[in-house]
């Protein structure tokens, strides 16, 4: 059964720095997503990407979050300069759309910014 | 923002018997509902959804009912068996396919063999 990837499971990064965090998502859905879960709180939406364009975004997808499918089959998350409170694990996942709401998770990349 | 929400944190139930998790909403737009269980260190897998023109869904052991009237869902395990032990959320979608899910705080359920 194919699955959404993700990579690094872990990113350790000093604050201000870039960090892109990659996606490889099912082959056949054709909406993508970030969350994100802050340890302790609830899974939070960050942003939706259909069609090459982001479709939604979420309040805390400011101008250092950006989205990029480059090459139809990576899916990435860029933080431009990171803060101490982006640190949570990043969830990527996917949709089929066409009349179907379910999204399918990959298993997270925790990011740690100290 | 408590758009969904699950007011029990922990559920703890003996192997065999039925766990009820509770799940309520506040925003009438949400038309789709899902659930999702997670382990540690783990995305969130899909467990099963309905859709608010039903009020019932059944897969196996799992089966999720929902009442639009009080804004109210829940996901019923019979029989709960000790691999269900996980932390399970509900999620709810509003009326377009593509749409963001808006996740509960999740409920902790431990199944005691």
């Amino acid at each position: 059964e194919p699955e959404v990837t993700q990579t690094p499971s872990h990113q350790v990064t000093q604050m201000g720095q870039e960090v892109i965090l990659r996606c490889v998502p099912i082959s056949n859905h054709l909406y993508f997503y970030w969350y994100r879960q802050i340890l302790g709180q609830k899974v939070e939406f960050l942003v939706s990407f259909y069609n090459n364009e982001i479709s939604e975004k979420s309040e805390i997808f400011d101008d250092q979050f950006s989205v990029e499918r480059p090459d139809g089959s990576n899916f990435t998350l860029k933080i431009r300069s990171t803060k101490l409170e982006d640190s949570a694990m990043y969830f990527c996942a996917g949709g089929k759309g066409q009349g179907t709401y379910e999204q399918y998770f990959g298993p997270g990349t925790r990011l740690t910014v100290t | 923002d408590q758009q969904v929400k699950q007011n029990s944190p922990s559920l703890s139930v003996q192997e065999g018997r039925i766990s009820i998790l509770n799940c309520d909403y506040t925003n009438s737009m949400f038309d789709y509902f899902l659930w999702y269980k997670k382990y540690p260190a783990e995305g969130p897998t899909f467990l099963i959804s309905i859709s608010s023109i039903k009020d019932k869904n059944e897969d196996g052991r799992f089966t999720v009912f929902l009442n639009k009237s009080a804004k109210h869902l829940s996901l019923h395990i019979v029989p709960s068996q000790p691999g269900d032990s996980a932390v399970y959320f509900c999620a709810a979608s509003a009326n377009n396919q593509g749409g963001k899910l808006i996740f509960g705080q999740g409920t902790e359920l431990s199944v005691k063999p």
